[in-house]
Formats: C-alpha cells, sequence, structure tokens
C-alpha cells in the first residue's frame, strides 16, 4: 500500500528560527512529490518536485527531492508568525489518474 | 484565491438526508477532484472526473456520487447522511487527468463544511 510518512506531526519554534519539514514515502508508481500549505481553508499549492536534487525555491521557502531515498524536505528560513499552518506533503502515482495521496501532515505554530 | 469555487460555504444537515455540493473548476481545467477532510482521516481522495467523464475513484461510498457537467462544473452528491460523514470537502481542479496532460498541479477550493446532526 502507497504511504506517505510527515514528520514532526507539531513543531513550535519562534520568529526567526529555520524549520526542517520532512515527507518519506513508499510508492510503487512515483509520479511527482507536492507541497502544500493549508492555514484554516484550503491547501494552497507551494512546489511540485519530480526529480531528484534539484532544489525548488519561493522566498524563504525551499524543497527537494531524494527519489534513492524516498523522501523530501521542506525548509523555511527565517519564519514569521503567518508561516504558522498545516504543511501538507502529497504523492502523485503514475498513471492514467492523477489523485493525490496525501501525509497526515506537519502543524507549525511560529511564535513571535 | 485559487480560481476554484465551491458552495455552498456551510451546510447543516439531519441524519439521512442527502446533499449537493458543487464545484467550478479553474477556467481551462479539465480535472476535477474531490477530497474530504475529517480529523480522524486527514485528506483522503474520493472521485476524479476528466471532460466529463469518470477516471478514478477512491475511498467514496457507495452513498456517495458525483458528476462533471459539459460546462465542466461539478457536483458531489452525498445521501443516507450519517454523523460519520461530517468533513470538509474540498474540491480541486488540474488541466491533466489523463495521459496527454502538461501539468499536475492541483488547485483547490475554499471547501464546503458538512455538519450532519
Amino acid at each position: 500500500e502507497d504511504k506517505v510518512v510527515q514528520s514532526p506531526l507539531s513543531l513550535v519554534v519562534h520568529e526567526g528560527d529555520t524549520v526542517t519539514l520532512n515527507c518519506s514515502y513508499e510508492v510503487t508508481n512515483f509520479r511527482s512529490l507536492l507541497w502544500y500549505k493549508q492555514e484554516k481553508k484550503a491547501p494552497t499549492f507551494l512546489f511540485m518536485l519530480t526529480s531528484s536534487g534539484i532544489e525548488k525555491k519561493s522566498g524563504r521557502l525551499s524543497s527537494i527531492l531524494d527519489k534513492k531515498e524516498l523522501f523530501s524536505i521542506l525548509n523555511i528560513t527565517a519564519t514569521q508568525t503567518g508561516d504558522s499552518a498545516v504543511y501538507l506533503c502529497a504523492l502523485l502515482l503514475a498513471g492514467s489518474a492523477r489523485q493525490l495521496t496525501f501525509g497526515s501532515g506537519t502543524q507549525l505554530t511560529v511564535l513571535p | 484565491d485559487s480560481g476554484v469555487t465551491q458552495t455552498p460555504k456551510h451546510l447543516i444537515t439531519a441524519t439521512g438526508q442527502r446533499v449537493t455540493l458543487r464545484c467550478s473548476p479553474r477556467s481551462g481545467d479539465l480535472s476535477v477532484y474531490w477530497y474530504q477532510q475529517s480529523l480522524d482521516q486527514g485528506l483522503q481522495f474520493l472521485i476524479q472526473y476528466y471532460n466529463g467523464e469518470e477516471r478514478a475513484k477512491g475511498n467514496i461510498l457507495e452513498r456517495f456520487s458525483a458528476q462533471q457537467f459539459p460546462d465542466l462544473h461539478s457536483e458531489l452528491n452525498l445521501s443516507s447522511l450519517e454523523l460519520g460523514d461530517s468533513a470538509l470537502y474540498f474540491c480541486a481542479s488540474s488541466v491533466a487527468g489523463a495521459s496527454g496532460g502538461n501539468t499536475d498541479t492541483q488547485y483547490f477550493g475554499p471547501g464546503t463544511r458538512l455538519t450532519v446532526l
């Protein structure tokens, strides 16, 4: 069975800290890995990773994929209170269907 | 704003009732996906439609059904509702959905919060 495991489940930091969120997976037919940020509403898209070793960056957020070790990390530098959210990792499998399989998420709380 | 719209935002109903949730995808997106998010199960895929045809089914109950119309909007029908059906229901859309698509990124709507009393 396909599995997506995120760690830690929750994290509390202070503004200015750097955090690393982890996503490991076991799937039979990998296509892409996606990161989403969910505040008290819909998940918003952050990154899609398909190839190993290529870092994706957007402002203070960056992410990288390791297809050999089957994991991805999401880094947030100089955290702000607005970064407080649940960060979701999701897998897209190869095949004609395109549904996402989500991990349980990491709840990040950034204190002022 | 993702460009995906969902109505209603909130729905409160009683056990045994039937409800319809509506979703309009982003302009140009052919695929619509429905997900359920509950506290104990996380985000779970229910069903996908691509250009009017069912493409994939996840853990969708037989009491639930969906369709995608020629204008590409989609409806999720939930019947014989039970307390355990209370959840957030998200619709997402993407350009791709079948072989030949050039992007897989799914954009989520704001969700419908269903409460079954």
